[in-house]
């Protein structure tokens, strides 16, 4: 079984600064996936970027980028240039990689963050 | 990427009644999720549904009380039976393509 861990449950910067948000991991899997969600108030659930555990390049994605550390199970969110639109609930998830696809995601406790005008 | 939709998006239910929950898929997945986010939580998985088989829960969560259909490759339902206030959650399915998994926009479950 994997655990995900996201240890700030809240922060806030203001409008055009930058943010990272922090999350590891733990799991005895070596091939894998990790993800960042945006979950607005409206509650949909929004892929932000995804990081394959065998690459070593981090994943960006426009403003979003990803630090990620495969041996110290890390994968921190830097958000550049935040914008009001950017407040949410920040969810870290992990998923195994199968052939079968069968594999659900195991999701942080989330971190909820605001963009202050 | 897949557009999914979910029936109904919120409903407010009495206690010792069922509630189907709808899912949708715009194209053929082989494996459908459903996840439960109880009021100000992370999400938890509730079951895997394949199409054609039964489906595969994980612990804590049993088929009598969230019997979950699969009839084709663009379609499932879950149910919540016998519901107590406790099951008051938002109520999540979703697919998965080879890399990435995408989510409906949730139903929102009261339960008085």
């Amino acid at each position: 079984a994997q655990t995900v861990t996201q240890s700030q449950p809240e922060m806030s910067v203001q409008e055009a600064e930058t943010v990272t948000l922090s999350c590891t991991y733990d799991t005895s899997e070596n091939n894998y996936y990790l993800f960042w969600y945006k979950q607005p108030p409206s509650r949909q659930m929004i892929l932000v970027i995804r990081q394959e555990a065998y690459k070593q390049q981090n994943a960006t994605e426009n403003r979003f980028s990803v630090n990620f550390q495969k041996a110290a199970k890390s994968f921190s969110l830097k958000i550049s240039d935040s914008q009001l639109g950017d407040t949410a609930m920040y969810f870290c998830a992990f998923m195994p990689f199968s052939g079968g696809g069968a594999d659900g995601l195991t999701f942080g406790k989330g971190t909820h963050l605001i963009i202050q005008p | 990427s897949a557009v999914i939709s979910q029936k109904p998006s919120r409903d407010i239910c009495q206690r010792g009644t069922s509630l189907t929950i709808q899912c949708q898929v715009d194209s053929q997945v082989t494996m459908m999720f459903w996840y439960r986010q109880q009021p100000g939580q992370s999400l938890t998985l509730i079951a895997t549904a394949n199409q054609g088989s039964e489906a595969t829960y994980e612990s804590g969560f049993v088929i009598d009380k969230f019997p979950i259909s699969r009839p084709n490759l663009t379609f499932s339902t879950l149910t919540v039976s016998n519901m107590s206030p406790e099951d008051s959650s938002i109520y999540l399915c979703s697919v998965r393509t080879e890399y990435e998994q995408y989510f409906g926009p949730g139903t929102r479950l009261t339960v008085t």
